[in-house]
């Protein structure tokens, strides 16, 4: 099966501190994504990216930069961190705009 | 506004009782369909997809679309407790290739 692996798995950071979320994935695929998920709203889009250097904004990406720096590497910055943005953070992969999407075991970020 | 909006919020039913959920598209440029299943404290994995008007049968899950009205639902058959989970309903393609919208999510609860 596809493996998309993030670290760190829990991270407790302070309001204005600067944190790093990363993702790998081993599935050579092109498309890979951030999302964050908050109950009552599922799953939102925060980035994405369809190759090494590239990156697309998605529906919520206020407060967030992300890279993807080789095929396989993808990391979500959070540069002045809220406590808005305490939620649970999901890296997923997928070969193509329209196919199976993987997603990693996600990171519990908490910014108190 | 979410782009995909499912309902009901959460449904309970005896176990060997037919599961029925519904999601529906307002982006019509959509032309992807995927319903995902994600279990308490475990990353979604996807369960069907369906991309083509009509009925698309796997075991005891069956997926309808129609393309006309963007609406998809998914119907369980003989509900065990171990579908119970949080189902998301997700819309891709189009102009928005690659941006895969999920919705809030249906939380199903099958009772012994």
């Amino acid at each position: 099966e596809a493996a998309v692996t993030q670290s760190p798995r829990n991270k407790v950071t302070v309001t204005g501190g600067n944190v790093t979320l990363s993702c790998r994935q081993t599935n050579s695929h092109n498309y890979m994504y951030w999302y964050r998920q908050d109950t009552g709203h599922g799953l939102r889009l925060i980035h994405y990216s369809y190759g090494a250097g590239n990156l697309q904004i998605g529906d919520v990406p206020d407060g967030y930069k992300a890279t993807r720096t080789t095929q396989e590497d993808f990391f979500l910055l959070l540069e002045l961190a809220s406590p808005s943005q305490t939620s649970l953070y999901f890296c997923a992969s997928s070969l193509t705009g329209n196919t199976e999407v993987f997603f990693g075991k996600g990171t519990r970020l908490t910014v108190v | 506004q979410q782009k995909v909006q499912q309902s009901p919020e959460s449904l309970i039913v005896p176990e060997g009782g037919m599961a029925s959920l519904n999601c529906t598209s307002s982006d019509r440029n959509v032309d992807y369909f995927w319903w995902y299943r994600q279990h308490s404290g475990k990353s979604p994995k996807m369960l069907m997809s369906i991309f083509s008007n009509g009925e698309k049968e796997e075991g005891r899950f069956t997926v309808h679309l129609n393309k006309a009205s963007l609406h998809t639902s998914l119907h369980i058959r003989d509900s065990q407790p171990s579908d119970s989970a949080l189902y998301l309903c997700a819309a891709s393609g189009g102009s928005a290739l690659g941006r895969l919208h999920f919705g809030a999510g249906t939380q199903l609860i099958v009772i012994p």
